[in-house]
């Protein structure tokens, strides 16, 4: 079956203007994870999604944030005023249920920002 | 706060040659933990999972991993490495106490494999 899909697959951008990066989760699964990558690092948690309410956005770095899934499948992550810190590779997994249940991870989208 | 080391950046083995990449974690409680793999242009793909029971765990791809809590150790292992083990290595502390599922991830182990 499909995996998660994320698009677009790069996103370059310049500073201070806004930005959404998507994405699909595997059919059927009601958790959904955004995490962050910078280079040279590990992929950094930012929010949790379990069916269409954030249950845990902890790792949102500031007000400038925000993720959505209206409908408990598609999520988006939206960035205003993008910042040239804001560059990294934004990955989104998802799970059958949330806990303990296995992650699956897309392919990431890489933002650049100018 | 939990958190994952893993003191390799980059290890280079030959190809047939036996692999370990370290992994130290601290967190309070029983840890769940995780290793995953990397590959350019892919997604995470999990290569086992530790949450209780037998602490050497078996997974995907003839790798297994050795959960040592006296030592706050998850170390992975593979005993003969193929040219196609050449990728980036995560360890990751998963959160117990919220049952979340949101995990904490170290920077990650880089491997060669030398013909």
């Amino acid at each position: 079956g499909a995996g998660v899909s994320q698009t677009p697959s790069n996103k370059v951008t310049e500073k201070g203007k806004y930005v959404e990066l998507r994405c699909d989760p595997i059919s059927g699964h009601t958790a959904l994870y955004w995490y962050r990558q910078s280079l040279g690092q590990g992929p950094e948690f930012l929010i949790y999604f379990q069916g269409t309410g954030a249950a845990d956005d902890s790792g949102l770095p500031n007000d400038r944030f925000f993720a959505v899934r209206p409908e408990g499948s598609v999520s988006t992550l939206k960035i205003q005023r993008t910042e040239r810190g804001d560059s990294a590779v934004y990955l989104c997994a998802s799970s059958l249920y949330g806990g303990l249940e296995t992650q699956y991870f897309g392919p990431g989208t890489r933002l650049l920002v100018l | 706060a939990q958190s994952v080391t893993q003191p390799d950046i980059h290890i280079t083995v030959s190809e047939g040659a036996s692999l370990e990449l370290r992994c130290n974690y601290s967190y309070g409680a029983t840890p769940y933990l995780f290793w995953y793999v990397q590959s350019p242009g892919q997604g995470l793909q999990l290569l086992l999972k530790y949450f209780s029971g037998d602490t050497l765990v078996q997974g995907i791809k003839g790798f297994e991993a050795e959960f040592k809590r006296s030592q706050s150790s998850f170390n992975l292992r593979k005993p003969s490495v193929h040219w196609s083990d050449a990728a980036e290595y995560f360890c990751a502390v998963g959160e117990v106490d919220t049952n979340a599922g949101k995990s904490t991830f170290g920077d990650g182990t880089t491997l060669t494999v030398k013909p």
